[in-house]
């Protein structure tokens, strides 16, 4: 199967930007969306076909995806940021969804 | 507004069988896939499977065929998945959650407010 290799963890003092990565054998040609999920929660798209903002989202986040690697983007980082991070795509051939390990986004 | 509310929580013994239910409003139910996604205590994601409400028409992932079954009721917006042979392995939040963009692509766009499946013997 498809294995998507996110970072366990990133930290990131409040107003810098945070990058989190989602690693994948030619990743670019796929569709990659990002979900935040806080604790207890269920989780929530952030950011969905490598660069789309769902409404609502702020546009703090932001996306890209080329190569072997797509990139969550969380600019002026916030307390409230802080959450598990997944990055996940779509195989159109086997109808299955793949989901990244998750990064654990820390605001120090 | 688009809503899945999910059945509640279940205590299962191993070997045992789990019925979970997720109804949908809120929106025209043949027109969205639907998938079940679970999460094991302080694990990440886990995709489990599909089903088209239309046809009702399923895809499972490996590590679950052979003991998931995927099933909807078309009269109340309703779909259920069945996990079977219940292991310790198996508790989990479990959540459905509305396929959007297909087929070219596929997002979740709601989730249901999951359902805590808890094996013990």
């Amino acid at each position: 199967s498809y294995v998507l290799t996110q970072p366990p963890s990133v930290s990131v003092a409040p107003g810098q930007t945070a990058r989190i990565t989602c690693g994948g054998n030619n990743i670019g040609g796929k569709g990659v969306h990002w979900y935040q999920q806080k604790p207890g929660q269920a989780p929530v798209v952030v950011v969905y076909d490598d660069t789309e903002r769902p409404s609502g989202i702020p546009e703090r986040f932001s996306g890209s995806n080329s190569g072997n690697t797509a990139t969550l983007t969380i600019s002026w980082v916030e307390a409230g940021d802080e959450a598990d991070y997944y990055c996940q795509v779509w195989d159109i051939i086997s109808h299955h969804v793949q989901f990244g390990g998750g990064t654990k986004l820390t605001v120090l | 507004q688009v809503q899945l509310v999910q059945s509640g929580a279940e205590m299962k013994k191993p070997g045992a069988s789990v019925k979970v239910s997720c109804k949908a409003s809120g929106y025209t139910f043949a027109n969205y896939y639907l998938h079940w996604v679970r999460q094991a205590p302080g694990q990440g994601l886990e995709w489990m499977g599909i089903i088209n409400p239309n046809e009702g028409t399923t895809k499972y992932a490996q590590k679950v065929q052979g003991r998931v079954t995927m099933t909807r009721d078309t009269s109340t917006s309703t779909i259920y998945m069945v996990l079977s042979s219940l292991r310790s392995e198996d508790t989990a939040m479990y959540y459905c959650a509305r396929g959007a963009g297909l087929p070219q692509t596929n997002y979740f766009d709601y989730w249901g407010q999951g359902t805590l499946v808890t094996v013990s013997s």
